[in-house]
């Protein structure tokens, strides 16, 4: 079975920490992907990656960074936590489809509160 | 750009009843379209893909959904529903022409289940 892994489920954070999400899968999928989601928003893509070492930006990246040194391994960076950044993030992978997406895999997810 | 509609955003059903939830994309070809459940506070887990052939399609936990292309909608539904299955309920579709790998997801359906 895919595996994607996330370090913590809940995290509790103040305004201007700066925050790590960690991401590791064991099925050596090319791509890795880090959502947020807010009820009546659904899932938000903030950023991307296609291969170590490589990052894009989704739709909604400001205020996060990303980091990929490892195949397996994708990290969420908040580099200064806002009260607005209170959220479920969830992280996923897939294998690379010729041309095509292929089903994403996710991890159960990681609940963020910043007070 | 591309978007998904799950024009529901609750449904209430009395157990044993029968279920269809509805999504509609907007695009031109044939997309890769999937369907997703996320119980409370887990990760979302794939419940089937449509890439091409026969349109109706067999997923797990019961479920199957219908592709029609003159409609571009992809509903999901089961039979007969049990209280388990009150969940989260997503539809996604490619990204295709944008990002390769990405996926498009809608808003969600959340499916309660009456006694």
């Amino acid at each position: 079975d895919v595996k994607v892994t996330q370090s913590s489920r809940y995290l509790v954070k103040r305004t201007g920490e700066k925050v790590f999400l960690e991401c590791v899968q064991d099925m050596d999928h090319e791509n890795m992907f880090w959502y947020r989601q807010d009820p009546g928003l659904g899932l938000r893509l903030i950023y991307f990656s296609y291969d170590v070492k490589m990052k894009e930006k989704g739709d909604i990246p400001e205020g996060y960074s990303v980091s990929r040194e490892k195949k397996e391994r994708f990290s969420l960076i908040l580099e200064s936590a806002s009260t607005n950044q209170t959220s479920m993030y969830l992280c996923a992978s897939s294998s690379r489809l010729a041309l095509r997406v292929n089903e994403q895999f996710f991890g159960p997810g990681t609940r963020l509160t910043v007070l | 750009a591309q978007s998904v509609t799950q024009p529901d955003i609750h449904i209430t059903v009395s157990e044993g009843a029968s279920l269809e939830l509805r999504c509609n994309y907007s695009y031109g070809a044939t997309p890769y379209l999937f369907w997703y459940v996320q119980s409370p506070g887990q990760g979302l887990q794939l419940l089937l893909k449509y890439f091409s052939g026969d349109t109706l399609v067999q997923g797990i936990k019961g479920f199957e959904a219908e592709f029609k292309r003159s409609q571009s909608s992809f509903n999901l539904r089961k039979p007969s529903v049990h209280w388990s299955d009150a969940a989260e309920y997503f539809c996604a579709v490619e990204d295709y022409g944008g990002s390769q790998g990405n996926l498009i997801f809608g808003k969600g359906t959340k499916l309660s289940v009456k006694p």
